[in-house]
């Protein structure tokens, strides 16, 4: 069974403080995908990868596939940064299994 | 660009009425989905399309049909809507499989 597991459920952090939220998969994927839910409901892809590393602005999303584990980083986080963060994993025969999501809340 | 276009945004069924949920891009993505969001369940995927003419099904397809005539357009249809039915709906697009997706703003329905 395709299973994305993430961690932690809720995470409350102080403007300034560097974010880690981790997800890891049970079988092997075509790509691992974050998500932004915003408190009004709206979803924004951050970012796919299949390998390494991807870097924009303060976020970095890593992945080890031996380990089958992805983590998103958030750099000198800020208030606008609270949100739900899902991670996604994609298979070659196009299913897709989300995580349940983890709710940011950066306080200033 | 107006990206991934779904209407409408709130709607209330009556137990076995029908409605289609109405999903379009403009960005000429081959790849179309669409996804039902329910409290601690996270996102589950319904039905996807790989292009025009071309469906299949995601985890839940139960109770749902989709087509695809166009590029443009993957509408989501309710045949006999059921109180379990009742959620949040995205449908999303991306271009290909190497792609990330543009999501919907959805639409949360409601069926009484």
């Amino acid at each position: 069974k395709n299973e994305v597991e993430q961690s932690p459920q809720n995470l409350t952090a102080q403007e300034g403080e560097f974010i880690t939220i981790n997800c890891s998969y049970s079988v092997g994927i075509s790509a691992l995908h974050w998500l932004q839910q915003h408190p009004g409901g709206g979803i924004v892809s951050l970012f796919m990868l299949s390998s390494g590393k991807k870097k924009h602005g303060r976020l970095i999303a890593t992945i080890n596939i031996q380990e089958k584990h992805s983590s998103l980083h958030i750099t000198a986080s800020h208030p606008r940064d609270s949100a739900v963060y899902i991670c996604a994993a994609s298979y070659n025969n196009n299913d897709m299994r989300f995580g349940a999501g983890t709710r940011l809340t950066v306080k200033p | 660009n107006a990206g991934v276009t779904q209407t409408p945004k709130f709607q209330v069924l009556k137990t076995g009425q029908s409605m289609t949920l109405q999903c379009a891009q403009d960005m000429n993505h081959e790849y179309m989905s669409w996804y039902r969001q329910d409290p601690g369940m996270g996102l589950r995927l319904i039905h996807y399309s790989v292009g025009a003419g071309i469906t299949d099904q995601g985890e839940v397809p139960n109770g749902y049909n989709v087509s695809r005539s166009t590029t443009e357009d993957f509408p989501l249809r309710l045949l006999s809507a059921a109180p379990s039915q009742t959620s949040v709906y995205f449908c999303a697009s991306r271009r290909a499989r190497d792609y990330g997706y543009t999501f919907g703003s959805g639409t949360r329905l409601t069926v009484v």
